[in-house]
């Protein structure tokens, strides 16, 4: 149980184009999803949470014009590169929190990560 | 300060040894501890959860909790080739908060 599925999971694109990764929790719901940056051997870098339904809440930094995330149901959400360039080039991974968990039994399922390259 | 600090290594054992992984953090505040385990170009795998001082052990893992120390540990038993990843601590402070990671410590075992 508890799988978290991405797409693509590796995409190249040319610079200015834009990019969508979808996240999908496979055998529950999920009110709550994660979007994470990671650079090569460094940890998760938190890019936004994003509520079933309701507009994302992004960290400090990050760019929500250029990073849009959208949640329309409680298995998928979507982040969306706009006019992606090379700085953007890294591995995106998403997570999902399961809605019928909670308190001490919440936690996150991470999907297999999205390695964009842009050229 | 960081509020979670965690050694990136690499650190490198020969298989069988007892491996000990280690985090501490500052902020009282944080509840839960978690493990994670994440293979190259992969995604974190959720190893161990903990809300409580003590251990806690599946298998060849045993984690532990002191929040007294603020201090937090995996221990992995028999290591093994396949255990070669890196580590990832995660806590999470009460409610629906955000989980904040550690660095990650990179363990290769070596046969």
């Amino acid at each position: 149980g508890a799988v978290v599925s991405q797409h693509p999971s590796r995409v190249i694109c040319k610079s200015g184009t834009s990019v969508k990764i979808e996240c999908r929790s496979l055998d529950f719901q999920a009110t709550t999803m994660f979007w994470y940056r990671q650079f090569p051997k460094q940890s998760l870098m938190l890019m936004a949470t994003s509520n079933e339904g309701s507009k994302a809440t992004y960290e400090q930094g990050v760019e929500k014009d250029k990073f849009l995330i959208n949640h329309a149901s409680l298995t998928l959400s979507t982040l969306t590169v706009t006019s992606a360039h090379p700085e953007d080039s890294s591995f995106y991974i998403c997570s999902a929190r399961d809605r019928l968990a909670g308190g001490y039994t919440d936690t996150q399922y991470f999907g297999p990560g999205t390695r964009l390259t842009v050229l | 300060q960081k509020e979670v600090e965690q050694d990136p290594g690499p650190l490198s054992v020969p298989e069988g040894a007892i491996v000990s992984l280690n985090c501490t953090y500052s902020n009282s505040a944080f509840q839960y501890f978690m493990w994670y385990r994440q293979y190259s170009r992969k995604g974190p795998e959720l190893l161990m959860y903990t809300y409580s001082s003590g251990n806690k052990e599946d298998g060849r893992f045993t984690a532990q909790v002191d929040k007294s120390s603020k201090y937090i540990s995996l221990f992995i038993r028999d290591s093994q080739p396949s255990d070669s990843a890196t580590y990832l601590c995660a806590l999470r402070s009460g409610g629906y908060n955000k989980l904040i990671f550690g660095a990650g410590t990179r363990l290769a075992v070596h046969p």
